[in-house]
């Protein structure tokens, strides 16, 4: 069935350093939305992304939709401790039902 | 605007036991999905309701679960009998329905099967 696959599984780094999650998917979507999971907690809806090649920003957070609108990325800039959890990028695959990548979880130390 | 409420936060049960999960979506919400989210994994999309009609449901396992949505507002998730492999968080999420409408989660049950 339709998958989007996500990468890196997980990432290091130290607190002021960037961090890069992607999101893939062999075809193309309707839009994609991005969400954050602390841990413990349930997924939070961050930003959806519907055309092609478009950019959103939310402070730090950068979000990129593909030209061809089959991948995604999420951009945070200068990491804090406060964006420690797991991000997902989740695609409308057609018929409004929303597939979930596996996650990229950001671990930050200070 | 209250968000989704999940009952129970936590459940133990031993294998071959059942249980139920209830959920409320958000007021004015047309869908409502079940998700189960194991350990270190995405969330996996078990079953999709618009209003009380089932959207999507090819990935539950059928089986042993079961769920609905009876007066189109809250739903039960139903796992009879569990299997170890059941562990998991079970969120509960609603949306107006339309492709642009983000889902909003309840804070889940875990499930623990001994």
């Amino acid at each position: 069935g339709q998958q989007v696959m996500q990468i890196p599984q997980y990432q290091h780094v130290q607190e002021g350093e960037d961090f890069t999650t992607y999101c893939n998917s062999s075809t193309t979507l309707s839009n994609i939305q991005w969400y954050k999971q602390r841990p413990g907690g349930h997924p939070v809806f961050l930003i959806q992304l519907v055309k092609s090649g478009e950019v959103k920003k939310q402070k730090r957070l950068t979000f990129q939709f593909g030209e061809a609108k089959k991948n995604s990325s999420l951009h945070i800039t200068a990491t804090q401790t406060t964006d420690v959890g797991t991000y997902f990028c989740a695609a409308d695959t057609g018929g409004f039902k929303t597939i979930f990548g596996a996650g990229t979880r950001l671990f930050v130390k200070a | 605007e209250a968000g989704v409420a999940q009952s129970p936060r936590y459940k133990i049960i031993e294998k071959r036991q059942s249980v139920a999960f209830w959920c409320n979506p958000i007021s004015g919400h047309a869908t409502l999905y079940w998700y189960q989210q194991i350990l270190g994994q995405g969330p996996k999309l078990l079953i999709q309701f618009q209003n009380n009609g089932v959207v999507d449901d090819s990935q539950l396992p059928k089986d042993r679960f079961s769920a609905e949505r009876l007066k189109g507002v809250d739903s039960t998730l139903k796992i009879q009998p569990a299997k170890l492999e059941d562990s998991a968080v079970y969120l509960c999420a609603s949306s107006y329905g339309d492709s642009n409408s983000p889902l909003h989660f309840g804070n889940g049950t875990r499930l623990t099967v001994t």
